[in-house]
């Protein structure tokens, strides 16, 4: 497709229920990032992936957080036992290789979670 | 601790006149800014970047201008539109060597009307 793509748009779950978002990043773009904004708030940075490298998880806010990234492409973000504090938007961006220049991520519309 | 501030929370210009929204930043490893425009239920659209190594960069009706010794940047939108009107993030990223992702970190965005 010609941008990032998100799925699904929007998410009501139940506190303590797990939830998956899905991802698809630019076609060719090798970068992958997961950030979030809460309300009120700027963006927030959660998980990086480079192409084969381990990704870094250094934004993660908890252990009930992960990604993974098949296959070079489509990344899937799970949080586990959902708390209300997880409501928020999710949005993934993707560039290319790390050259000067080129780096400048392109976001998806997000994926709107609400826990209840 | 808030690495990059949008101290303005809101903003309104009349049609045809200078826009001017600004950004300050404390991380001195800064070396890439980047302002996105985001309207409500989309994620954020690329407007300008700047590197450090310049002190201005200029697109169309965008004017970004960089202060390295004041770590303050600001964008300038000139003549403003109605269609400007949207909540403006200002974004920093670390890519020096040993830098690790180019994550970027957000202000807390300004939001803008621009009135006909």
């Amino acid at each position: 497709g010609a941008g990032v793509s998100q799925s699904p748009s929007n998410k009501v779950t139940e506190k303590g229920k797990d939830v998956e978002l899905r991802c698809d990043p630019i076609s060719g773009h090798t970068a992958l990032y997961w950030y979030r904004q809460s309300l009120g708030q700027g963006l927030e940075f959660l998980i990086y992936f480079q192409g084969n490298s381990a990704p870094d998880k250094s934004g993660l806010p908890s252990d009930r957080f992960s990604a993974e990234r098949t296959g070079g492409s489509v990344s899937t973000l799970t949080i586990q036992r959902t708390q209300q504090e997880d409501s928020a938007v999710y949005l993934c961006a993707s560039s290319s290789v790390r050259i000067a220049g080129t780096e400048t991520q392109y976001f998806g519309p997000g994926t709107r979670l609400l826990v209840l | 601790d808030q690495q990059v501030k949008q101290n303005s929370p809101s903003l309104s210009v009349q049609e045809g006149r200078i826009s001017i929204l600004n950004c300050d930043y404390t991380n001195s490893m800064f070396d890439y800014f980047l302002w996105y425009k985001k309207y409500p239920a989309e994620g954020p659209t690329f407007l300008i970047s700047i590197s450090s190594i310049k002190d201005k960069n200029e697109d169309g009706r965008f004017t970004v201008f960089l202060n390295k010794s004041a770590k303050h940047l600001s964008l300038h939108i000139v003549p403003s539109q109605p269609g400007d009107s949207a909540v403006y993030f200002c974004a920093a990223s670390a890519r020096g060597p040993g830098a690790g992702s180019y994550q970027l970190t957000f202000g807390k965005g300004t939001k803008l009307s621009v009135i006909p």
